[in-house]
């Protein structure tokens, strides 16, 4: 596609769900990532994708974050059991390749009640 | 733990000002460094990009890079209003693949 495709764009759920956010990057990008970005803060990395390979997920909060990509194509990010904590803009963006600016996505603003 | 460090403003200038935003980074082994522009409420854009010692210069914007001194700076010549957004620098660690985002410097351009 033309951009970065994120899906919900918008998502409220309550404590203790599961919710599944989901990431379609530029066509030829092999480079994926998923950040977090709280009100007011800045940019904290969650997971790289090279491919389907995800060679660094030191930034995974905890054992509730999971995610996945399938090839060089959707990758879904999923939080088990959320936490009031969890809330926040979940960006997702890819690359051409490992060293190149990123394209990022129009984000899901996650809201856990 | 790799730092990219910004002051996070905000930055008043007048229209037609020049803006000089600056950075500095902690992984001296850093071989890729961007400016980004984020908008309130929107994604970040990626305007600039650096690779190598000195300047580079693409319209109304200039980065700077000094190896050297770890220190990435981003001017904006004849500040527009529209320039008014938060300016975030970002350093790809030594390895290639993980990016570190400063917390990014507020600019404020005044009519």
């Amino acid at each position: 596609g033309a951009g970065v495709s994120q899906s919900p764009s918008n998502k409220v759920t309550e404590k203790g769900k599961d919710v599944e956010l989901r990431c379609d990057p530029i066509s030829g990008h092999t480079a994926l990532y998923w950040y977090r970005q709280r009100l007011g803060q800045g940019l904290e990395f969650l997971i790289y994708f090279q491919g389907n390979s995800a060679p660094d997920k030191s930034g995974l909060p905890s054992d509730r974050f999971s995610a996945e990509r399938t090839g060089e194509s959707v990758s879904t990010l999923t939080i088990q059991r959320t936490q009031q904590e969890d809330s926040a803009v979940y960006l997702c963006a890819s690359s051409l390749s490992e060293g190149h600016g990123y394209t990022f996505g129009s984000g899901t603003r996650l809201t856990v009640v | 733990q790799k730092e990219v460090e910004q002051n996070s403003g905000p930055l008043s200038v007048p229209e037609g000002a020049i803006a000089s935003l600056n950075c500095t980074y902690s992984d001296r082994g850093s071989q890729s460094f961007f400016w980004y522009r984020q908008y309130s409420g929107k994604s970040p854009e990626l305007i600039m990009s650096i690779y190598s010692n000195g300047d580079k210069e693409d319209g109304r914007f200039t980065a700077q890079l000094n190896k050297a001194s770890q220190y990435v700076s981003l001017l904006i010549r004849d500040s527009q209003p529209s320039d008014s957004a938060t300016y975030l620098c970002a350093v790809t660690e030594a390895g290639g693949f993980k990016t570190i985002f400063g917390a990014g410097t507020r600019l404020f351009v005044k009519a």
